[in-house]
């Protein structure tokens, strides 16, 4: 089946750094979607990204559509304490016979000890 | 906004035990899922239903099964517990004609299985 690539696996931020992550699939997505999972919690939708090239903004995070329709990334610049948490990234097809998501594996943020 | 709601949030059951997990939406969707949340494994996909009176199987669907009771309220069914099921369970909802939108996820219920 279908399988996401989401790196890194973990990261440590100190605040006021940026930080960057990824996501790959082998196969073609129509839509990707990244989560926020606060712990304890379940996960939040932050960012949704519909067209191939596309850019989006959300305050400090940025995401963008990889233009293979394969791939896509986020940033989060000028990281604060509160970023930390586990990020997910999604991928659907959305108007195909199934239309479930897809999900990475995640990319794990803590604090710099 | 209640969103999606699980009950209950810790459980502790014995090998062999039964239990169900109940999730309930209050967004109309049509579209509801079980996942479950393990290290390092990220989220996978238990059972899904499409909408009501519809279930699917997912990646993981072995010792689980589930009911779609309505369209608010899909429940996971654990028939004979093991210890491989500690786990974090996930409910989510979507609506499969708002794909930005993407799921709403409930808070998870903590399985403990001794």
């Amino acid at each position: 089946g279908q399988q996401l690539n989401q790196s890194p696996q973990s990261m440590f931020i100190q605040e006021g750094e940026d930080v960057s992550m990824n996501c790959t699939s082998s196969s073609i997505f129509n839509t990707w979607l990244w989560y926020k999972q606060d712990p304890g919690e379940g996960p939040v939708l932050l960012i949704a990204l519909y067209k191939a090239g596309e850019l989006t903004s959300n305050g400090r995070l940025t995401a963008q559509f990889g233009i293979t329709r394969k791939d896509s990334f986020l940033n989060i610049s000028a990281s604060i304490p509160s970023d930390v948490g586990i990020y997910f990234c999604a991928g659907s097809n959305y108007g195909g016979s199934q239309g479930n998501l897809i999900f990475g594996k995640g990319t794990k943020l803590s604090v710099k000890p | 906004n209640a969103g999606v709601t699980q009950t209950p949030k810790f459980q502790v059951l014995k090998t062999g035990q039964s239990m169900t997990l109940q999730c309930a939406q209050d967004m109309n969707h049509n579209s509801m899922y079980w996942y479950r949340q393990d290290p390092g494994m990220g989220l996978r996909l238990i059972y899904y239903s499409a909408s009501e009176g519809t279930t699917d199987k997912g990646e993981v669907p072995n010792g689980y099964n589930v009911s779609r009771l309505n369209k608010r309220e899909f429940s996971l069914r654990l028939e004979s517990a093991a210890p491989s099921q500690t786990s974090v369970y996930f409910c989510a909802s979507s609506e499969r004609t708002d794909p930005l939108r993407g799921y709403t996820f409930g808070s998870g219920t903590r399985l403990t299985v001794v």
